[in-house]
């Protein structure tokens, strides 16, 4: 069973730039949270997809977009790109029931992030 | 709103030692908590978790108390090892609701 992966590690953009960031999830995990962690701050919930479909959502602009494929890969977009968007993001997959009593108690297993510097 | 909070950014202890992990919250309404652990250059891992019904759980040398009258939550970990040197969340989370929320962490130095 392999681990949680994301790619690139690290990014450099400008501001107003778009940006994709991948995610690939363990095998047979059916749902995928990412999330944003600013320097100095805890994990933040950007959105969670469970098979294919956006399945809840934090306190984050529309400009933040996300893709779920069958092959437990994923990926979030970010469009227009500002300065606060430098963070570290991280995915994570877990099994998946999408019963949303069963969300909590899903062990979730994290990648190691991505590092987004936005200039 | 930073319904989460670890208030001490360090601790350090010397092995063989306990370490206790603090964590506020104001949301009373949370049902679930989770610790995770953090190495550098990898993701959370998740340590152990407490259920709002519970006050207490135990895994092997960790241990999670609730109080939820005090809307806080610690983790015991008895003895400490140089291992255990890492930073630690605690997160909660509503049953019917995704979105987990994080303190800011408490980096754990465990000395030999």
């Amino acid at each position: 069973e392999t681990g949680v992966t994301q790619s690139p590690t690290h990014l450099i953009k400008t501001r107003g730039q778009q940006v994709t960031l991948r995610c690939s999830s363990q095998s047979g995990h059916n749902t995928v949270s990412w999330y944003q962690q600013a320097l100095g701050q805890g994990p933040q919930f950007i959105f969670q997809y469970y098979r294919e479909e956006e399945n809840g959502r934090g306190n984050f602009p529309p400009r933040f977009s996300g893709l779920q494929f069958p092959n437990y890969s994923s990926e979030l977009n970010v469009n227009a790109l500002e300065l606060d968007d430098s963070a570290l993001y991280l995915c994570a997959s877990s099994l998946g029931s999408g019963l949303a009593g069963d969300w909590a108690t899903d062990t979730q297993y994290f990648g190691p992030g991505t590092r987004l510097t936005v200039l | 709103d930073q319904q989460v909070k670890q208030n001490s950014p360090s601790l350090s202890v010397q092995e063989g030692r306990i370490s206790i992990l603090n964590c506020d919250y104001t949301n009373s309404m949370f049902d679930y908590f989770l610790w995770y652990k953090k190495y550098p250059a990898e993701g959370p891992t998740f340590l152990i978790s407490i259920s709002s019904i519970k006050d207490k759980n135990e895994d092997g040398r960790f241990t999670v108390f609730l109080n939820k009258s005090a809307k806080h939550l610690s983790l015991h970990i008895v003895p400490s090892q140089p291992g255990d040197s890492a930073v630690y969340f605690c997160a909660a989370t509503l049953y019917n609701n995704n979105d987990m929320r994080f303190g800011a962490g408490t980096r754990l130095t465990v000395k030999p």
